[in-house]
């Protein structure tokens, strides 16, 4: 079983649609990360949180540190917006979930 | 300045070639990670250095030979490597090994012929 699983591992939606990717851990956290990375591209973060919410631009990152679970969203979704996102959580050591791939139609 | 630099961007190399990939912060960081990353898998930890010193190995292969000339520069040395090794070599700082707010580089996307 990995320590962080994702959900769902592929997600095609229309431009404009609300979307919503979850992460849940099992392991002891310090931080949790939300990653972006586009097809080919290194990694960019997103968010880094220990509790409560997060809102960047159209991205908001929740945290419900006693459910070990983590939800990002994505508002008025845009071509753009396709990339896979990774959750990653650290405590002693960096685990990393195996991604979500994100297609937005136009 | 907040930012991981990472060179090359793309390498190709043969079985016999020696190569170095590179890794710079200038944010001050004193821990610096190498992961690799295949096809559509989440990264892989190679290698980190805290305080300039090695302090993690996950049984990496000693064809990959990881070297921290100081604390703002990480290098990779690459010696006798297999196709199997083609992938996304990803670079890491974070202020220290402690702090898990990781900060990455572009990646360099190795292919080995």
């Amino acid at each position: 079983k990995n320590e962080v699983e994702q959900s769902p591992q592929n997600l095609t939606a229309q431009e404009g649609e609300f979307i919503t990717i979850n992460c849940s851990y099992s392991v002891g956290i310090s931080a949790l990360h939300w990653l972006q990375q586009h097809p080919g591209g290194g990694i960019v973060s997103l968010f880094m949180l220990s509790s409560g919410k997060k809102k960047h631009g159209r991205l908001i990152a929740t945290i419900n540190i006693q459910e070990k679970h983590s939800s990002l969203h994505i508002t008025a979704s845009h071509p753009r917006d396709s990339a896979v996102y990774i959750c990653a959580v650290g405590g002693n050591q960096f685990y990393f979930g195996t991604g979500t791939s994100l297609t937005v139609i136009p | 300045d907040t930012e991981v630099t990472q060179t090359p961007k793309h390498l190709v190399m043969g079985m016999t070639n020696k190569k170095s990939l590179k890794c710079e912060q200038h944010m001050g960081h004193r821990a610096m990670y190498w992961y690799k990353q295949k096809a559509k898998k989440p990264p892989e930890l190679m290698f980190v250095y805290s305080y300039e010193k090695l302090s993690i190995n996950e049984s990496v292969p000693s064809r990959f030979s990881p070297e921290c000339p100081n604390s703002s520069l990480l290098n990779l040395h690459l010696h006798a490597l297999q196709p199997e090794d083609s992938a996304l070599y990803l670079c890491a700082s974070s202020q220290d090994p402690s702090n898990n707010e990781q900060f990455f580089g572009p990646g360099t996307r190795l292919t080995v012929l």
